[in-house]
């Protein structure tokens, strides 16, 4: 059974640092694409990051270049989000999504539960 | 960056009625377009990849068409379970965005 387990979120104050973790089980994580989406509270989904199997390639929204930084560690199965920099408009419930694929994106079959980041003073 | 639209924002509709989502993006985005279920309080869930194809264990009620901008989603029979909220997804070029949106809602 796949399955992808979120966790780090938290309360933080703007201008601070979250790292966000997924570990995955159920699947070989080294073959496959990941990415991060979040979902502001009462909003729509909205594409966050991504990295190819390997990670020698990372993608980004606007919104978050330059202040998150995805990657991934094969050996622990684990997917990482490093947020700096955090405003109150990175609030938002935060999915680990696994890619049908292994570069770019094919559509994401498997997400987590989610983890709930509040950046707020 | 490609926008995508989806039409309507919120839609009214009965057990057995037919509904239809239509997304457009703001250029050719070939048949990398994607469709996602979300309930409330639950991850989203896909449904249909490559414009048409039907992710595994989806129902075969749920079909996906369209070409280069304009895409559809369409749910041949309303079921209980199906009154949720759907997004598109483009995954032709970085970033991979998302429609904002149609919600479901019984009439």
């Amino acid at each position: 059974e796949v399955q992808l387990l979120e966790s780090g979120g938290g309360l933080v104050q703007p201008g601070g640092s979250l790292r966000l973790s997924c570990v995955v089980s159920g699947f070989t994580f080294s073959s496959y694409a990941m990415s991060w989406v979040r979902q502001a509270p009462g909003k729509g989904l909205e594409w966050v990051s991504g990295i190819s199997y390997s990670g020698g390639s990372t993608y980004y929204a606007d919104s978050v270049k330059g202040r998150l930084t995805i990657s991934r560690d094969n050996s622990k199965n684990t997917l990482y989000l490093q947020m700096n920099s955090l405003r109150a408009e990175d609030t938002a419930v935060y999915y680990c999504a696994k890619d049908r694929g292994n570069s770019g994106s094919y559509g994401l079959d498997y997400w987590g539960q989610g983890t709930l980041v509040t950046v707020s003073s | 960056d490609i926008q995508m639209t989806q039409s309507p924002s919120s839609l009214s509709a009965s057990v057995g009625d037919r509904a239809t989502i239509t997304c457009r993006a703001s250029q050719s985005i070939s048949n990398y377009l994607n469709w996602y279920q979300q309930k409330p309080g639950k991850a989203p869930k896909l449904l249909i990849y490559a414009v048409s194809s039907l992710q595994s264990g989806v129902p075969s009620r749920f079909s996906g068409s369209g070409s280069g901008t304009h895409f559809t989603l369409t749910i041949s029979s309303l079921q209980p379970e199906d009154f949720a909220s759907y997004y598109c997804q483009q995954t032709y070029s970085s970033p991979y965005t998302f429609g904002q949106g149609t919600k479901l809602e019984y009439k």
